[in-house]
Formats: structure tokens, C-alpha cells, sequence
């Protein structure tokens, strides 16, 4: 199984303020997804890299899959309250394959 | 569209009762699974399934059953609860996409605890 570490775990910052989450893996994917999670709810889709070197935008967030496919990072520019939850990232390893999700990185965005 | 139900929401079991939790989809999704989530672990697969009769083991599967006798329906059955197994349930369906990519919609998910 191979595995997806995040980082941080824990996030608490000031509306306004800028962040990056990050998520590293010693092998390679084939794809790499977002999710967010709020309390109390399931996780929700936000984006799907697949191509090495590929970002992608999604208003304030910002999503990168590393050239080698081990790694992607997501950044959020101007953090709003709404942004907070928690995020997961979450590997494809060939087409057709089970995901293998990291353990989570928990932002709190505070007013 | 609902998309992906669960019930019960929440349930306090007793070591070694059994139970069923219920999961439907009306997406008309192929795939469907079963997590569980535990602070600090992420989202850990139970079992899974790629079609109606066809179930297979995840990552966790131990002290659980599923079956798929539709392609709905995904029931996840604990067959002796133990206070190990106290945890948030998701069920998720889901279908390939493009270049085999996987796209998953998640349900709200059960809370349990076994006491």
C-alpha cells in the first residue's frame, strides 16, 4: 500500500493570511485529488490532477501535482471562515485502482 | 438526485451485539465502498465493490461482511461489535473517468460507538 503524507496536520490562521498544504508520497501516482471536509459531512471533490507539473486553479485555491507525481501542494490565497475544514488528499496508483487517502490537514480559518 | 444515503446517523452498540449499516446511491455508480475514519488515520477502506455480486476486501476488513445484491444498495454488517470498531462510516459510490480516474461521492456518514 502505498502511502500519503500531509502537512501539516493542524492549521489555524487569520482571515486574510495565505496557506499551502502539502502532500508527499515516496511513489508515483497516476492521479492525485482534493477533497474537503466539513463537520459533520462527507468529503467533497474539489479537483483531479493528472499530468506531472499540472496546476490547476479553482478561484482562491490553487493545486499543483509535482513533476514526478509523488507530491502535489494545494495553496489558498486569502483565506476566508468558509474555508475552513478539513482537507484530504487522495492517490490513484494505475487506472481502475482503489484510492489510498492521507490522514487529513485540519484548517481553521478564524475571523 | 439524493445521491448517497446513509442510516442510521448515529448508533450506540453494546460489545458483541451485531448490526447493519445501510448505504443506497441513485447515481447509477458501478463502484461503491465502505471507510471508516479515525482522528489522525485519514479514511481507511473497509471493503469495496465494482458491480452487483462482486465485493472485495480493503485495507480494514477485518470483523466486517458487506454483500451487493444491487447496485444501490452497499449494506456494511458488523457482526460482533468491540469497542475498536468505534468510528465514523462513510460509504462512497463512485465511476472511472477519464484516463481511469476515479471520481468518489461520499455519503454523510454514521457515527458509532461501541461501548
Amino acid at each position: 500500500t502505498q502511502l500519503l503524507e500531509q502537512s501539516p496536520q493542524f492549521l489555524s490562521i487569520q482571515e486574510g493570511e495565505n496557506l499551502t498544504v502539502y502532500c508527499n508520497s515516496s511513489s508515483v501516482f497516476s492521479s492525485l485529488q482534493w477533497y474537503r471536509q466539513e463537520p459533520g459531512e462527507g468529503p467533497v471533490l474539489l479537483v483531479t490532477v493528472v499530468t506531472g507539473g499540472e496546476v490547476k486553479k479553482l478561484k482562491r485555491l490553487t493545486f499543483q501535482f509535482g513533476d514526478a507525481r509523488k507530491d502535489s501542494s494545494l495553496h489558498i490565497t486569502a483565506a476566508q471562515p468558509g474555508d475552513t475544514g478539513l482537507y484530504l488528499c487522495a492517490g490513484g496508483e494505475t487506472s481502475g485502482s482503489r484510492l489510498t487517502f492521507g490522514e487529513g490537514t485540519q484548517l481553521t480559518v478564524n475571523p | 438526485n439524493a445521491g448517497v444515503t446513509q442510516t442510521p446517523k448515529f448508533q450506540v452498540l453494546k460489545t458483541g451485539q451485531s448490526m447493519t449499516l445501510q448505504c443506497a446511491q441513485d447515481m447509477n455508480h458501478e463502484y461503491m465502498s465502505w471507510y471508516r475514519q479515525d482522528p489522525g488515520m485519514g479514511l481507511r477502506l473497509i471493503h469495496y465493490s465494482v458491480g452487483a455480486g462482486i465485493t472485495d476486501q480493503g485495507e480494514v476488513p477485518n470483523g466486517y461482511n458487506v454483500s451487493r445484491s444491487t447496485t444501490e444498495d452497499f449494506p456494511l454488517r458488523l457482526l460482533s461489535a468491540a469497542p475498536s470498531q468505534t468510528s465514523v462510516y462513510f460509504c462512497a459510490s463512485s465511476y472511472l473517468g477519464l484516463a481511469g480516474v476515479e471520481t468518489q461521492y461520499f455519503g454523510p456518514g454514521t457515527r458509532l460507538l461501541v461501548l
